[in-house]
């Protein structure tokens, strides 16, 4: 798999957009980039993927630069609800059965 | 749907007992995990199964063994337990199989285990 680089740590005022960026300089044209979140003492929690497109659903947007080299998930009103560790996957599909691999993430705060 | 429920969800051990991690999922997904997640640090994958009577290891099995007998139950065993063995254990489950395009996992709320 494909390694990512994200910031350890994040601050965002509460009502304002959360950009998370992830940096994945080596990704390969089949892989896709995954985000999971994981709230204090919970299992993480699916939020969205993609592969080249831009994606929105009704957690979050993704935005994939056009060399895919790297992305940033918006969350477009960060609530204290949000406050997480966010993690920026990538993963070739289909692979067989190779699983996730999760790494530190990014800690995000989101400040009242 | 309770989706991924797992038991204990707090278990002090000490040194060389052993115990099962209890993990169910009621959503008839075939495809199943179990991840440790020690403190400030990501998951690592412990062992996965793509169904019933199917296992195999992930990333950190040493010390650990599991069984798939059924499509609802995915156990996790700890035969010696030792002091590295201290952390969160998460137990997922997916419907799709992992390697898939849409890999999205559910995950159970976690076990966290502490051998003194």
């Amino acid at each position: 798999d494909a390694k990512t680089t994200q910031p350890p740590s994040m601050d965002c005022a509460e009502g304002r957009a959360a950009n998370l960026p992830c940096n994945h300089s080596t990704i390969s044209g089949n892989e896709y980039v995954y985000w999971y979140r994981q709230i204090h003492s919970q299992g993480p929690q699916y939020i969205i993927h993609g592969l080249k497109n831009n994606e929105t659903n009704e957690m979050a947007s993704l935005i994939i630069t056009e060399d895919r080299k790297s992305s940033t998930l918006i969350l477009p009103h960060a609530t204290l609800r949000d406050t997480a560790v966010y993690y920026c996957i990538v993963r070739p599909a289909p692979s067989g059965n190779t699983p996730l691999v999760f790494g530190k993430g990014t800690r995000l705060s989101v400040i009242a | 749907n309770a989706g991924v429920t797992q038991t204990p969800k707090f278990r002090i051990l000490k040194i060389g007992q052993s115990m099962t991690l209890q993990c169910t999922q009621d959503m008839n997904h075939n495809y199943m995990y179990w991840y440790r997640q020690d403190p400030g640090m990501g998951l690592k994958l412990i062992y996965y199964s793509v169904g019933a009577g199917i296992t195999d290891k992930g990333e950190v099995p040493n010390g650990y063994n599991v069984s798939r007998s059924t499509t609802e139950d995915f156990p996790l065993r700890l035969e010696l337990a030792a002091p590295s063995q201290t952390s969160v254990y998460f137990c997922a489950s997916s419907y799709f199989p992992p390697g898939s395009s849409y890999n999205e996992q559910f995950f159970g709320p976690g076990t966290r285990l502490t051998v003194l």
